[in-house]
């Protein structure tokens, strides 16, 4: 079992919806990521917090917006999305944001955009 | 620039087998590395990882990784795969310094045959 929580687990929108998808974890970590994974591909960075605040984003559209409203929790607010964004959202969380330490992931929510 | 290649899309191997799951890396200086298995509609599992000292790493579930700097490979390796092993591995690199994303290579599917 995965100590990083994500809600929900599946998600079906349209284009004209507004969604959040939310992700929490108590292990203390101080880093928090959210990555769009593809079918049969690797995971793509979108997001990166450290302690709080937005350290790294890849340049992703502002139909997705993130936030962190405290150390344990993530939420990314999707508005206005298109079908190309139907995928898999993973969150993640590492102890701190340095390099050596492993990343804790979700199982992930399957979102559908019709 | 950091890039990880996961020179094979399948690998097959008979159950009590030994198992060998390929990757090399391209990273300025010394990389750190890391090993993540993904089960079906599940997020990724952390195996193993490499920082520093013994060339050779354990990690969770029997599996070892070997980091062959002369060869910028971190090869995943088992001695003896279990049904239960089948599942999509993905390996992945950060950088030590500068912009240290976790990048991950293309993913391997490994289907052990009983």
């Amino acid at each position: 079992d995965t100590e990083v929580t994500q809600t929900p687990k599946h998600l079906v929108m349209g284009m004209t919806n507004k969604k959040s998808l939310k992700c929490e974890q108590h292990m203390g970590h101080r880093a928090m990521y959210w990555y769009k994974q593809k079918a049969k591909k690797p995971p793509e960075l979108m997001f990166v917090y450290s302690y709080e605040k937005l350290s790294i984003n890849e340049s992703v559209p502002s139909r997705f917006s993130p936030e962190c409203p405290n150390s344990s929790l993530l939420n990314l607010h999707l508005h206005a999305l298109q079908p190309e964004d139907s995928a898999l959202y993973l969150c993640a969380s590492s102890q701190e944001p340095d390099g050596n330490s492993p990343l804790h992931f979700g199982n992930g929510t399957r979102l559908t955009v019709t | 620039a950091q890039s990880v290649a996961q020179p094979e899309d399948q690998v097959n191997v008979a159950e009590g087998n030994p198992l060998t799951v390929k990757c090399t890396y391209s990273v300025s200086g010394n990389p750190y590395l890391f090993w993540y298995v993904q089960y079906p509609n599940r997020g990724l599992q952390f195996l193993l990882k490499y920082i520093t000292g013994d060339n050779l790493v354990k990690g969770s579930y029997g599996f070892e990784a070997e980091f062959n700097k002369s060869q910028t490979s971190f090869h995943l390796k088992k001695p003896s795969a279990l049904v239960g092993d089948s599942a999509l591995y993905f390996c992945a690199v950060r950088a030590r310094t500068g912009a240290n994303n976790l990048f991950f290579g293309t993913g391997t599917r490994l289907t052990v045959i009983p």
